[in-house]
């Protein structure tokens, strides 16, 4: 069965620091993943996602996302955080069902930026 | 493209009142999701429409939960008798398919519901 962990579930880097937020799968297909993002109070936002193209996916907001296979992994980074990124992360895999996909998260990172 | 809207944002009932939520989709996508989101954790899939016919529900959807999609564009989901097990966070997506991947699912704001 598919699933998602994220290890880590708040993360706390300095503004300017590099953003590192943890996830790794399990898949018995070939997976397709996501990262979104989530402001309190709201919906959940598309940061990038990976659809077997490029291993290395760049998103928005200066986010990317390497798919490693070897280690099961998809991690999320960013060269410097910045305050406005404080917000909670997810991790998704898309699992197939009845002709759609539905997706399975993580728990969720909250991440948290200091001045 | 105005995105997945929700409405009501906020809904604060009693426990044993019915509640009504709904969705509107992006116009083109015929596809229509329902997730519940409890605090700390990540949304769990409830359904899934494609146009009007509902086509998977989760052992998560209790009978006292329904959902419809009757003329497959906004979506309905009704909660009868709400115990404060139902207070959560209840986001809506939808999608438009795709012929050699998976869908991306658009999500709306969500419907935050506080059983007292």
């Amino acid at each position: 069965a598919q699933s998602v962990t994220q290890l880590g579930s708040h993360v706390s880097v300095s503004e300017g620091a590099l953003v590192l937020l943890r996830c790794n799968y399990s898949s018995s297909v070939p997976p397709y993943l996501f990262w979104y993002v989530q402001y309190p109070n709201q919906g959940l936002q598309l940061l990038l996602k990976y659809t077997s193209a490029a291993t290395l996916v760049k998103g928005i907001n200066g986010f990317e996302a390497e798919f490693k296979k070897s280690e099961t992994s998809f991690h999320l980074t960013k060269p410097s955080a910045h305050m406005s990124d404080a917000a909670e992360y997810f991790c998704a895999v898309s699992v197939p069902t009845s002709g759609t996909y539905k997706y399975i998260f993580g728990t969720g990172t909250r991440l948290k930026v200091l001045a | 493209d105005t995105g997945v809207s929700q409405n009501p944002r906020h809904k604060i009932t009693k426990r044993g009142q019915n509640v009504t939520f709904r969705c509107d989709p992006i116009s083109e996508h015929n596809r229509l999701y329902w997730y519940r989101q409890t605090l700390g954790q990540g949304p769990e899939f409830l359904t899934y429409f494609q146009n009007e016919a509902q086509l998977e529900k989760s052992r998560l959807l209790s009978d006292r939960f329904s959902a419809e999609r009757p003329k497959g564009s906004f979506s309905t989901l009704e909660i009868q008798r709400t115990e404060q097990g139902d207070s959560a966070m209840y986001l809506c997506a939808s999608s438009y398919p795709k012929a050699t991947s998976t869908d991306t699912q658009y999500f709306g704001p969500g419907t935050r519901l506080t059983v007292l």
